[in-house]
């Protein structure tokens, strides 16, 4: 299984909902992700899991809380968002590439479709 | 840090001609350099990777890169260009830890 899936495809939330986003792999990767895509924009990094510990936060608000409950799920939840948070959330996972490990070890990284998130 | 420069925001090429995508990389080491494509509304496919070895990389869907240090640049290449291919290309740069760092994109139309 080389698929990382998500739920759901689509979301809309009002700003004082609470709702939460669902990411899984099956390929044994240790590394998850989770990044924000604004229309015809690169992916931007928002959260790094390493062995189900959260190892990079690049400075997001506190309105989004992810979880890494295990190796295999990955969770987003969001509570009391902004219009401006809307836009396609991708999760991504891949192995971990430890320093001068050998190149088995790789971080490339394979995307789920994401979850296109809009916020009234 | 390492960055990513893609200089052709959209770049638009007739079905069957060969298509040219510029990367340059900005990162003191070797760099672990991918590009990923990504259709309307879907997530991103890795199309090809360079870590070491052989500077001439295949990819998937026809598409091969060439890993120049001397210029800092990965291009993407393709010879002939199909309707299938229009999509938006992005290069991105791997570093120490599990960082990736994405370009800006290059968004492919091909004309019939």
């Amino acid at each position: 299984d080389t698929e990382v899936t998500q739920t759901p495809k689509h979301l809309v939330m009002g700003m004082t909902n609470k709702k939460s986003l669902k990411c899984e792999q099956h390929m044994g990767h240790r590394a998850m992700y989770w990044y924000k895509q604004k229309a015809k924009k690169p992916p931007e990094l928002m959260f790094v899991y390493s062995y189900e510990k959260l190892s990079i936060n690049e400075s997001v608000p506190s309105r989004f809380s992810p979880e890494c409950p295990n190796s295999s799920l990955l969770n987003l939840h969001l509570h009391a968002l902004q219009p401006e948070d809307s836009a396609l959330y991708l999760c991504a996972s891949s192995h971990i590439r430890l320093a001068g490990g050998p190149h088995q070890a790789l971080n490339e990284q394979f995307f789920g479709p994401g979850t296109r998130l809009t916020v009234l | 840090a390492q960055s990513v420069t893609q200089p052709d925001i959209h770049i638009t090429v007739s079905e069957g001609a060969s298509l040219e995508l510029r990367c340059n990389y900005s990162y003191g080491a070797t760099p672990y350099l991918f590009w990923y494509v990504q259709s309307p509304g879907q997530g991103l496919q890795l199309l090809l990777k360079y870590f070491s070895g052989d500077t001439l990389v295949q990819g998937i869907k026809g598409f091969e890169a060439e890993f120049k240090r001397s210029q800092s640049s990965f291009n993407l290449r393709k010879p002939s260009v199909h309707w299938s291919d229009a999509a938006e290309y992005f290069c991105a740069v791997g570093a120490r830890g599990n960082d990736m760092r994405f370009g800006a994109g290059t968004r492919l139309t091909v004309k019939p």
